[in-house]
């Protein structure tokens, strides 16, 4: 029974580049969120999504951050023309549904993003 | 709004001694209550949950925490450390309304046991 999968588990980029992160959840889960960890500090919630939709994008930055979760494939992360303070390592947790009691999340290993 | 803090980035025990890991939140509304372990280059697993009911929670490999919500803790402890016990403990908050699925983190205590 596969976990959640992220990868790569590890990438740099360079100023200005694009870095996409790719998370695949686990077998039968429909419900993909994203955390972002900076350095010296607790994940954070950056957006939670179901097949085709957003459902809650609360956490993203304003600009250059964008995420789907299409019918078909991993969700992806998509980072445009990164800056220093982007380098992070990025999260993505999946769930088999939201009720009114929370479900519980299952994380990946994580993508560490250093950008040079 | 939510926060979450864990008092000690770093916590040592000697292998057979107690784990006590300190977790404190704040919330305006009932609290929903986790903790995580993170092994290198794992992903977080869940170790224990509160939502509602029974105020002391057993987890898996011999984890509790107790909900005290007069001192607003959720601490962590675990009788005997053992050294797989070795790795990082986040405490994590969300609330019982529409957004209960937002987990607030906090920074995270890093365990070792020592021979």
């Amino acid at each position: 029974n596969a976990g959640v999968m992220q990868n790569p588990r590890h990438l740099v980029r360079r100023r200005g580049q694009e870095a996409r992160l790719r998370c695949s959840p686990m077998k039968g889960h429909s419900h993909v969120y994203w955390y972002r960890q900076l350095p010296e500090e607790g994940l954070k919630f950056m957006v939670y999504l179901q097949k085709e939709n957003i459902i809650d994008e609360s956490g993203m930055p304003k600009e250059r951050f964008s995420a789907e979760f299409p019918k078909e494939g991993p969700s992806i992360l998509r980072i445009q023309q990164v800056v220093r303070g982007d380098s992070a390592a990025y999260f993505c947790a999946s769930s088999l549904q939201t009720s009114g009691r929370t479900d519980t999340q299952y994380f990946g290993p994580g993508t560490r993003l250093t950008v040079l | 709004a939510q926060s979450v803090t864990q008092l000690g980035s770093h916590v040592s025990v000697s292998e057979g001694a107690l784990v006590l890991l300190r977790c404190n939140y704040s919330s305006s509304v009932p609290p929903y209550l986790f903790w995580y372990v993170q092994y290198p280059n794992q992903g977080l697993q869940l170790l224990l949950k509160y939502t509602t009911g029974a105020t002391l929670v057993k987890g898996i490999n011999g984890f509790e925490a107790e909900f005290k919500k007069s001192e607003t803790s959720f601490h962590l402890t675990k009788p005997s450390a053992h050294m797989s016990d070795a790795a990082e403990y986040f405490c994590a908050v969300s609330y019982s309304g529409g957004s209960n699925y937002k987990l607030t983190f906090g920074k995270g205590t890093l365990l070792t046991v020592n021979p």
